[in-house]
């Protein structure tokens, strides 16, 4: 079954610094996509980065990078330079079955940034 | 462009009484999908269409939901009756059509409807 961990339950970080978002999957299929989403207490879901399964470079939106190690079954968030705006609920998610579009997501993890 | 569109963006309703939640997808995307989340976890699907034709509506639970998209595009998700358990946060989403390629089928969410059942 396809499953998506998400290990940090809170994540306090200073203003500026670097913040790595814990991720991993478990899938047999070999094609698949990996996804982040951040949810501010607003509560709508922002579409941060992609990543496919086939994709030989890690993806990078703007101050946002994705880790990508698949052997490892990993796919860590890394935001960079963090801003007081930054903090929110993330989201890993996966697409399972090329076609069917079904999201799985993480239990995700709440990240404060402090000034 | 806009986003997805829902409403209401909250909801209070005694149990036993009917809600309906309804969703505008963004312009051009044929996929639409509900979602509920509950506290402190991630989004679960509930209903899958294409176009108009729901194709995944095995988590849905038929029994008091049910949903239409009448010429595929608006949405609406019903419950009735309500029950306490379905205090949660209804969220749609909207995919443009799979042409083969990466990053395709990225999902974008609505603001959500939060649902409070007392």
């Amino acid at each position: 079954a396809q499953k998506i961990t998400q290990t940090q339950p809170g994540m306090f970080v200073q203003e500026k610094e670097a913040v790595t978002l814990d991720c991993t999957y478990d899938t047999s299929d070999p094609s698949y996509g990996l996804f982040w989403y951040k949810q501010p207490s607003s509560g709508e879901m922002i579409f941060l980065i992609y990543q496919g399964s086939y994709d030989q470079q890690n993806a990078t939106e703007g101050r946002y990078s994705l880790n990508f190690q698949k052997a490892r079954k990993s796919a860590n968030l890394v935001i960079s330079a963090s801003q007081l705006g930054d903090s929110a609920m993330y989201f890993c998610a996966m697409r399972v079955s090329r076609g069917a579009q079904k999201l799985v997501f993480g239990q995700g993890t709440r990240l404060t940034i402090n000034p | 462009e806009a986003g997805v569109v829902q409403s209401p963006r909250y909801k209070i309703i005694e149990k036993k009484q009917p809600v309906a939640f309804w969703c505008n997808p963004i312009s051009g995307h044929n996929t639409l999908y509900w979602y509920l989340q509950n506290l402190g976890q991630g989004p679960e699907l509930l209903i899958r269409y294409e176009n108009e034709e729901a194709v995944d509506d095995s988590q849905l639970p038929k029994d008091r939901f049910s949903a239409e998209r009448l010429k595929g595009v608006d949405s609406t998700l019903k419950i009735q009756p309500a029950e306490l358990g379905d205090s949660a946060v209804y969220l749609c989403a909207s995919s443009a059509p799979w042409l083969g390629g990466g990053g395709q089928e990225t999902q974008y969410f609505g603001p959500g409807t939060r649902l409070l059942v007392l």
